[in-house]
């Protein structure tokens, strides 16, 4: 099982700051299949980024993401007041899919 | 629009049962992998089940093996999750989901969820 490990944990910041969260995997993932959600409270999680790289159907563009092999980076590139949130990576082999344990990001 | 909505969630004792469903509207499951995914209270997602279109393929996490089965009826544009043997580690929000092949296989739809507490 490939396991995702996200950090930091929380990432404390203000309105208008960039945001940059990693995901590592425990094995190398295909880019393919690498995926970023964001969880608000109360609500399911949303899918933002497929593919590694590629922005979900009305996903803004301050949200972009990158990576290859076992390291993935999310960057909010400027902060909005309904970006703080928890977000997860995850990714899919052999149907079987894993997540991150997730990283808070709060206002500061 | 595309529309998930699970039901049947509920308080039941341990080693209890319980059938979770999601209908779907605004598509057409039969196209589609369907999954289902849950969340403990104040924890992390964690995929628990899978179903091809047709329903011939079935995988599960490790945990849930042999407790839990996932089917589908096309014709109803629904999704099932039956639950036995059901443990406290269990309870969770159960969240069912749309895979997108053409999206790397992420989860593009979700519905709202249902509260599954195993307590006695």
């Amino acid at each position: 099982e490939i396991v995702l490990t996200q950090s930091p944990g929380t990432l404390s910041l203000s309105p208008g700051e960039r945001a940059t969260l990693s995901c590592r995997a425990s094995q190398s993932v295909s880019s393919s299949y690498l995926a970023w959600y964001q969880q608000k409270p109360g609500q399911a999680p949303r899918l933002l980024i497929y593919g590694a790289s590629n922005r979900a159907t009305g996903i803004p563009d301050r949200f972009s993401a990158s990576g290859s092999g076992t390291d993935f980076t999310l960057t909010i590139s400027r902060l909005e007041p309904e970006d703080f949130a928890v977000y997860y990576c995850q990714q899919y082999v052999s149907s079987l899919w894993t997540f991150g344990q997730g990283t808070k990001v709060e206002i500061k | 629009e595309v529309q998930l909505v699970e039901s049947g969630g509920g308080l039941v004792q341990p080693g209890g049962s319980l059938r979770l469903s999601c209908a779907a509207s605004g598509f057409t499951i039969s196209s589609y992998w369907m999954i289902w995914v849950r969340q403990a209270p104040g924890k992390g997602l964690e995929w628990v089940a899978n179903i091809n279109q047709d329903g011939s393929d079935k995988h599960y996490v490790d945990s849930v093996k042999g407790r839990l089965t996932i089917s589908r009826d096309n014709a109803k544009n629904s999704v099932y999750l039956q639950m036995n043997s059901l443990r406290a580690e269990d309870t969770a929000v159960y969240y069912c989901a749309r895979v997108r092949g053409s999206s790397g296989y992420a989860f593009d739809d979700w519905g709202q969820g249902t509260l599954v507490t195993v307590s006695s």
